[in-house]
């Protein structure tokens, strides 16, 4: 059972545009939310979060939204640079009632920057 | 400090074998987590720790796996007698609290021939 879901395997957007990386969630026990970006052969490193008593959260070029009626968060680069290209992982924890402090992955989208 | 730090990078063993992973987190966190990383999926949590005490472990830890974190500094994870199912990315990460971000190692990755 998915419980964070990234329907978008990968994504190609042109450098300079604005990237958008979805993520929906089933647990309403989530409360924390988390971007990570991956590249290959490398631990994922943290980008941005939000807690669920707020609805964005912006850092520099990065923007995290949340819908908690929706139960869906995405995330925004703009503008897209040639080093956004990577995979991007949506993570969420809560008190779900077993694994309560550790994160909960989605399987990740691959962003390409396209010169 | 130069964050959290997984030793070995890689590493190849034979089906049987016992090997042990180690984690140094950034310093000052107290919370400590592994989790398993396989091809096209997300990282998967195993266990976590607040300084020396393991305080949860998820279903995917076998009776073969085991974790310690023994002054609450650098934590061990030991496979005993492995399986080809075990080959994946292990990756350690740290944080300072609760509901703060999670920093992650560069993580071991596990080839059992």
């Amino acid at each position: 059972d998915q419980q964070v879901k990234q329907n978008s395997p990968s994504l190609s957007v042109q450098e300079g545009r604005i990237s958008i990386l979805n993520c929906d969630y089933t647990n309403s026990m989530f409360d924390y939310f988390l971007w990570y970006k991956k590249y290959p052969a490398e631990g994922p490193t943290f980008l941005i979060s939000i807690s669920s008593i707020k609805d964005k959260n912006e850092d520099g070029r990065f923007t995290v939204f949340l819908n908690k009626s929706a139960k869906h968060l995405s995330l925004h680069i703009v503008p897209s640079q040639p080093g956004d290209s990577a995979v991007y992982f949506c993570a969420a924890k809560g008190n779900s009632g077993g694994g309560a402090d550790g994160l909960t992955f989605g399987k990740g989208t691959h962003l390409i920057i396209q010169p | 400090d130069t964050g959290v730090s997984q030793d070995p990078r890689h590493k190849i063993t034979k089906r049987g074998q016992n090997v042990t992973f180690r984690c140094d987190p950034i310093s000052e966190h107290n919370r400590l987590y592994w989790y398993r990383q396989t091809l096209g999926q997300g990282p998967e949590f195993l266990t976590y720790f607040q300084n020396e005490a393991q305080l949860e472990k998820s279903r995917l830890l076998s009776d073969r796996f085991s974790a310690e974190r023994p002054k609450g500094s650098f934590s061990t994870l030991e496979i005993q007698r492995t399986e080809q199912g075990d080959s994946a990315m292990y990756l350690c990460a740290s944080s300072f609290a609760a509901n703060t971000e999670a920093f992650f190692g560069q993580g071991t990755r596990l080839t059992v021939v």
